[in-house]
């Protein structure tokens, strides 16, 4: 049973324009929300995190939105561009493993062309 | 600041033989410790982690093991490799709490 999901294996997008990832969970104990970008035969990296207690956290061009009724969670980067293209994870953890581990989502292969 | 080395970057095994990769963080301390799989087209898999020294946690059951010998050290080990082992091996540092996790490059493993 997936606890996290992303829906969208992949997405393209032109450059300059809005990308949207989407990510849902099932958890009601997960509180802690994270997006990873991963390049092939790299390590993933960490983008940006929202807390529960929030609904909106920005970090440049990155932004990400949590819908708590929806267990809904999304990943905005404006403008896109080409550097952007890679693979999105969506990750998730709660008080009820002491936030020591992280559920990821399959992922979401984004390509910003030029 | 912190790094995570992680070795080697490629590995290519026959079936049946045994596995060591290591995991080193510097940088900081008492760090909680991951290892991750991610195998063709699919997810990150969580194998082990561990949130102290000796102290390891095991997810899935599979023929792999980990160790911790020291604060800032994670081996993943196995006696007798499977074809299924097959994958790209991460390993990841977080400190304890409410914290992201850090990877470090992974060990792409071909299992013959």
């Amino acid at each position: 049973d997936q606890q996290v999901k992303q829906n969208s294996p992949s997405l393209s997008v032109q450059e300059g324009r809005i990308s949207i990832l989407n990510c849902d969970y099932t958890n009601s104990m997960f509180d802690y929300f994270l997006w990873y970008k991963k390049y092939p035969a790299e390590g993933p990296t960490f983008l940006i995190s929202i807390s529960s207690i929030k609904d909106k956290n920005e970090d440049g061009r990155f932004t990400v939105f949590l819908n708590k009724s929806a267990k809904h969670l999304s990943l905005h980067i404006v403008p896109s561009q080409p550097g952007d293209s890679a693979v999105y994870f969506c990750a998730a953890s709660g008080r009820d493993s002491g936030y020591s581990t992280l559920t990821f989502g399959k992922g979401t292969m984004l390509l910003v062309s030029p | 600041s912190q790094t995570i080395h992680q070795w080697p970057a490629t590995l290519v095994q026959p079936v049946g033989s045994p596995l060591s990769l290591e995991c080193t963080v510097e940088g900081t301390s008492n760090p909680n410790l991951y290892w991750y799989r991610q195998a063709a087209g699919r997810g990150l898999q969580l194998l082990f982690y561990s949130v102290g020294i000796g102290q390891i946690s095991s997810e899935v059951p599979q023929n792999l093991s980990a160790s911790r010998p020291q604060d800032r050290q994670f081996i993943l080990s196995s006696k007798k490799l499977l074809l299924s082992d097959s994958g790209f091996y991460l390993c990841a540092w977080s400190r304890q709490g409410n914290q992201p996790q850090h990877f470090g490059d992974g060990t792409r493993l071909s299992i013959l």
